[in-house]
């Protein structure tokens, strides 16, 4: 079966632009969670949605928002884009809200803001 | 979430088992222990996950200390594609807190 698809993969952005990140997970997979992975600060997790709703925030700034469709394909958004940005973001997928499966995570959308 | 303790790095012969431990002497009841490993620039890999009792998959082995306190990972016999960054992470099943908090890891270096 078709894994976790996100895209694109690579991204170049300026200083000040905003960006939409896009993730389809695994036919069936309800829970579509967000990660920022950067060589300073490692995987970081952004947020977490089931059934199109927000349940997890992590500690990132407003900037950052995303949301999760009918179809449970989700979408990040980044706004006013900031050098520090520049991260691999990578979205992970699981079939049901409790996480006892386990998690399948996307090869990861690689930004670079410059 | 408990916090967990891993060795920063580790070398194991092509061919011999590599055993990771991990540290979790915080761990609660309802924690279980995940691993996950990354190769370089891709997303993290689900390898196995358990709560009490010993698991096994196609791809690994998972030990779990009685006391629950430390784990360790085993990979039967390794190939040089098991180079990687091998997370281990404590979580609770808990419904509507669905995230993992990944520390440094172990970079484990298969060597030929």
């Amino acid at each position: 079966k078709a894994g976790v698809t996100q895209t694109p993969r690579y991204l170049i952005k300026t200083r000040g632009q905003q960006v939409t990140l896009s993730c389809s997970p695994i036919s069936g997979h309800r829970s579509v969670s967000w990660y920022q992975q950067t060589p300073g600060q490692g995987l970081q997790f952004l947020f977490e949605y089931f059934s199109e709703t927000q349940r997890n925030k992590g500690n990132f700034p407003g900037r950052f928002s995303g949301r999760q469709f009918s179809n449970s394909r989700s979408e990040m958004n980044v706004s006013t884009l900031e050098l520090g940005d520049s991260a691999l973001y990578l979205c992970a997928s699981s079939l049901g809200d409790r996480g006892a499966d386990g998690y399948t995570f996307g090869s990861g959308t690689r930004l670079t803001v410059v | 979430d408990a916090k967990t303790t891993q060795p920063t790095s580790m070398d194991c012969a092509e061919g011999r088992a590599a055993n990771l431990p991990c540290n979790h002497s915080t761990i609660s009841g309802n924690e279980y222990v995940y691993w996950y490993r990354q190769i370089h620039s891709q997303g993290p890999q689900y390898i196995i996950h358990g709560l009490k009792n010993n698991e096994t998959n196609e791809m690994a082995s998972l030990i779990i200390t009685e006391d629950r306190k430390s784990s360790t990972l085993i990979l039967p016999h390794a190939t040089l594609r098991d180079t990687a960054v091998y997370y281990c992470i404590v979580r609770a099943i808990i419904q509507g807190a669905q995230k993992l908090v990944f520390g440094q890891g172990t970079r484990l270096t298969i060597n030929p």
